[in-house]
């Protein structure tokens, strides 16, 4: 149980390119989903908490504008990476937790690799 | 300095041999703890959470010091499935709500 899918796993696309990563809860219902960004050899980094129905809070340094999140369902978070540049090219993970509370496990999706030209 | 510091390895171990991480966290207020593990080019999942009273389970044995702000981890009888890159993660307000990661240990298991 308990599954995450993110999709699309893999993009490769030119600079000033907006993508669109989609973030899915399958066999629960997630209130709250997070987004993050692992560079090579670095660790996952907390983009953004994004709650169901309200707007998402943005960690420091993290551009709001650039980083587009959508929580309208309590199954689909997405993030779009707009007029995506070289140095946006990383290893985008989301995770999702139950409706249940702050008490229930983070469940990661496979993420998503960024490749900008 | 960062908030959850390790050794980034690699650790290179034959089979069978036993191995530990160490980590350490600089708030204090942090209230809850976990090792994951990732694979390469994978998402993280959950290995187990860490008490202070020290947690078990298989191989696997987990610490957490709060006087010094220190969590390890110990593998027994390492597999060669064990080879990855183990996460020290903790949480400032408790349970699940913002994990904080560190840059993570690789472990290399060899026969």
């Amino acid at each position: 149980g308990a599954v995450v899918s993110q999709h699309p796993s893999r993009v490769i696309c030119k600079s000033g390119t907006s993508v669109k990563i989609e973030c899915r809860s399958l066999d629960f219902q997630a209130t709250t989903m997070f987004w993050y960004r692992q560079f090579p050899k670095q660790s996952l980094m907390l983009m953004a908490t994004s709650n169901e129905g309200s707007k998402a809070t943005y960690e420091q340094g993290v551009e709001k504008d650039k980083f587009l999140i959508n929580h309208a369902s309590l199954t689909l978070s997405t993030l779009t990476v707009t007029s995506a540049h070289p140095e946006d090219s990383s290893f985008y993970i989301c995770s999702a937790r139950s409706r249940q509370g702050s008490n229930q496990p983070q469940h990661f999706g496979d993420g998503t690799r960024l490749s900008i030209l | 300095r960062k908030e959850v510091e390790q050794d980034p390895g690699p650790f290179n171990v034959p089979e069978g041999a036993t191995v530990a991480f160490n980590c350490t966290y600089s708030n204090s207020a942090s209230q809850s703890f976990f090792w994951y593990r990732q694979d390469c080019r994978k998402e993280p999942k959950l290995l187990m959470s860490v008490y202070s009273s020290g947690n078990e389970d298989g191989r696997f044995t987990a610490q957490l010091n709060r006087a010094s702000q220190y969590i390890s981890l110990l593998i027994r009888d390492s597999k060669l499935s064990d080879s990855a890159t183990y996460l020290c993660v903790v949480n400032l307000s408790g349970g699940y709500n913002k994990l904080i990661f560190g840059a993570g240990t690789r472990l290399a298991v060899h026969p």
